[in-house]
């Protein structure tokens, strides 16, 4: 079983708000990403690091930013929410070595700004 | 940029029957990986693939990487009801640009007729 966890499940906010959403995981790896996914919709890639202190946009622009200053932990923030920021982010984070490259998501967060 | 299409896009099937979902991709992959996410939920990955040719099977799942290395399929038999859910695959191809980055199917959404 994945050791990966987010926080919190579900989050209502005001437009204007700030937001950080948590992930942390438990097994140590060193790649960790944030997925930003509308409901039955694909996957979508906004941010991702590769260790600490390296982050990266991913292929959607998204206008949320990250840090990566602890191996286990890679917060999302959003400066100031907007109705279009409503939906779910999943977290995940995989372990090179090896050559594998699986990874392991989180439960999510549902994210609606009203 | 690596496109990977996943089809049927929506499968509606009795309890029972089996089930066939496939994906391609524009160039050449060296991981294929099958998860299924249930609502609400990040997706759970059921069967990793690395090697052309390889056929891996976890429990009534069945998914193999082709010969190609531009497709795998993935077979469910003998479906239950807690088969429900989307099915997404994701792959990673070769190249600077693609380390450690999946590529990722806009997902099967498998409905059991009533």
């Amino acid at each position: 079983e994945a050791d990966i966890y987010q926080t919190p499940r579900y989050l209502v906010i005001g437009t204007g708000k700030k937001i950080t959403l948590e992930c942390s995981q438990t097994m140590g790896h060193d790649k960790m990403y944030w997925y930003q996914q509308d409901p039955g919709m694909e996957l979508h890639l906004i941010h991702y690091s590769y260790g600490v202190n390296s982050t990266e946009k991913g292929d959607l622009s998204s206008e949320s930013t990250v840090s990566r200053i602890r191996t286990e932990h890679f917060p999302l923030t959003l400066e100031s929410a907007r109705p279009s920021h409503t939906s779910q982010y999943l977290c995940a984070s995989s372990d090179s070595e090896g050559g594998r490259t699986e990874a392991f998501f989180g439960q999510g967060t549902r994210l609606t700004v009203v | 940029g690596q496109q990977l299409n996943q089809s049927p896009q929506s499968m509606f099937i009795q309890e029972g029957e089996d089930v066939s979902m496939n994906c391609t991709s524009s160039s050449i992959f060296n991981t294929w990986l099958w998860y299924k996410q249930d609502p609400g939920e990040g997706p759970v990955l059921l069967i990793a693939l690395y090697k052309a040719g390889e056929l891996t099977s976890n429990g009534r799942l069945t998914a193999q990487f082709g010969i190609t290395r531009k497709d795998s399929f993935l077979n469910i038999s003998a479906s239950i009801p807690s088969d429900v859910g989307i099915y997404f695959c994701a792959g990673q191809g070769f190249g600077t640009d693609s380390n450690y980055q999946l590529i990722w199917g806009a997902g099967t959404k498998l409905i059991i007729k009533p």
